[in-house]
């Protein structure tokens, strides 16, 4: 079972634009969720994260919004850049001991000039 | 900080060979996990080390996988008797225990002929 999900495989925008990426979990057990980037033949890059505690962190062009009743959670991105172009990874932690991560299968974001 | 490296970077077998793969955290973190990465899924956890105990396989990690951390450094990770299902990114990532985010490597493409 997915435990997070990333309905959309793929966003289009136009450069200057607003990119939005969703993420919706369904284990009430996660307390702590990221986002990661990740380039062709590269390895997941971390982008920003926010906690259980919070429903907004911002960090720079990117902010995180987090409704834990709903069990969702968004990545907007302004402006988008065309080297924003990457797939985006939402992840989430139960914390505990082990810190592992669940991941969702990834949005495909191409950002056009 | 020199990142996490993993070599190699790509390994083509034929089925039924064994593959070792390495993986050097950043050298502060006693945190190493192992993920697995296939064609249009996000990484899957497979295992992690504190130090040099592996604390946790995931039920992903069959009886031909073995992880090792000798002396709580570097990894490898090996496959036995490798099956084309074992074509994947392997990718590594590393942290300071209760520590997020997780900071991967580029990983090792395998591909089983």
């Amino acid at each position: 079972d997915q435990q997070v999900k990333q309905n959309s495989p793929s966003l289009s925008v136009q450069e200057g634009r607003i990119s939005i990426l969703n993420c919706d979990y369904t284990n009430s057990m996660f307390d702590y969720f990221l986002w990661y980037k990740k380039y062709p033949a590269e390895g997941p890059t971390f982008l920003i994260s926010i906690s259980s505690i919070k429903d907004k962190n911002e960090d720079g062009r990117f902010t995180v919004f987090l409704n834990k009743s709903a069990k969702h959670l968004s990545l907007h991105i302004v402006p988008s850049q065309p080297g924003d172009s990457a797939v985006y990874f939402c992840a989430a932690s139960s914390g505990g001991s082990n810190y592992k991560l669940t991941f969702g299968k990834g949005t495909l974001l191409t950002v056009n000039p | 900080d020199t990142g996490v490296s993993q070599n190699p970077r790509h390994k083509i077998t034929k089925r039924g060979q064994n593959v070792t793969f390495r993986c050097d955290p950043i050298s502060e973190h006693n945190r190493l996990y192992w993920y697995r990465q296939t064609l249009g899924q996000g990484p899957e956890f497979l295992t992690y080390f504190q130090n040099e105990a592996q604390l946790e396989k995931s039920r992903l990690l069959s009886d031909r996988f073995s992880a090792e951390r000798p002396k709580g450094s570097f990894s490898t990770l090996e496959i036995q008797r490798t099956e084309q299902g074992d074509s994947a990114m392997y990718l590594c990532a590393s942290s300071l225990a209760d520590i997020l985010p997780l900071h991967f490597g580029n990983g090792t493409r395998l591909t089983v002929t």
